[in-house]
């Protein structure tokens, strides 16, 4: 069964810093995997999607990277802003399925 | 390409009332809705998936009586919480497919709804 972890669940850092945010799964035989950010109450945005054949996909400040044989994808935010603040939650379309399935998310607070 | 719109963002209503939550593919035809439900400090859990046309198929423990699922047309899907009770109260979201590509969902920004 496809589980999907997300460490840590909470991260606080200073204003400036590159940082990484972990996804693990459990299984390798994914369709996909997504990164999206959630604003307190507010929706979901998706930020990067990586598909199984790709090792990464970069927007602006964000990277994502996907390992399938370690089961772990990456999201690294360079040069960190307090606008960054939100959850980040880690998404993924196991082969053979039409599920999505979600990690619990790291909550990000960047501080001025 | 590929936007999920939904409506309302947010909702606050009275137990005991029905709420009616809208999903739009706004430029592709959506042959797959799906419904998530994410619960405070918890993953987003699928709770129904709908073809056009035909019946929802509903997770295990979703019932389907009290979550309306209808989708009418290729873009378009509504949900309805029925006779809402504040344990309903959670932040709902959709996601679509379009025909041929079956490995990407494309995700709306999700409606909060909070019964009092």
């Amino acid at each position: 069964k496809q589980e999907v972890t997300q460490i840590p669940a909470a991260l606080s850092v200073p204003e400036g810093e590159n940082l990484v945010l972990n996804c693990s799964f459990t299984d390798s035989a994914i369709y996909n995997l997504q990164w999206f950010r959630q604003d307190p109450g507010k929706g979901l945005t998706s930020l990067l999607l990586i598909q199984s054949s790709q090792r990464e996909q970069t927007s602006g400040r964000l990277n994502a990277s996907l390992d399938k044989s370690s089961g772990r994808s990456t999201l690294y935010i360079a040069a960190s802003q307090p606008g960054d603040s939100a959850t980040y939650l880690c998404g993924l379309l196991p082969s053979g399925t039409y599920k999505y399935i979600f990690g619990t998310g790291t909550r990000l607070k960047v501080l001025a | 390409g590929a936007v999920v719109s939904q409506h309302p963002s947010r909702v606050i209503c009275k137990s005991g009332t029905s709420v009616k939550i809208e999903c739009r593919s706004l430029d592709f035809q959506a042959t797959t809705m799906f419904w998530y439900r994410q619960f405070p400090k918890q993953s987003l859990m699928l709770m129904a998936t709908s073809n056009e046309g035909s019946k929802a198929t509903y997770e295990q423990g979703v019932e389907k009586d009290k979550f309306l699922i209808n989708h009418a047309s290729l873009t378009l899907s509504t949900l309805t919480v029925t006779s809402a009770h504040p344990e309903d109260s959670s932040f709902y979201i959709c996601s679509a497919r379009y025909r041929g590509n079956y490995n990407e969902q494309f995700f709306g920004p999700g409606t909060r709804l909070t019964v009092l």
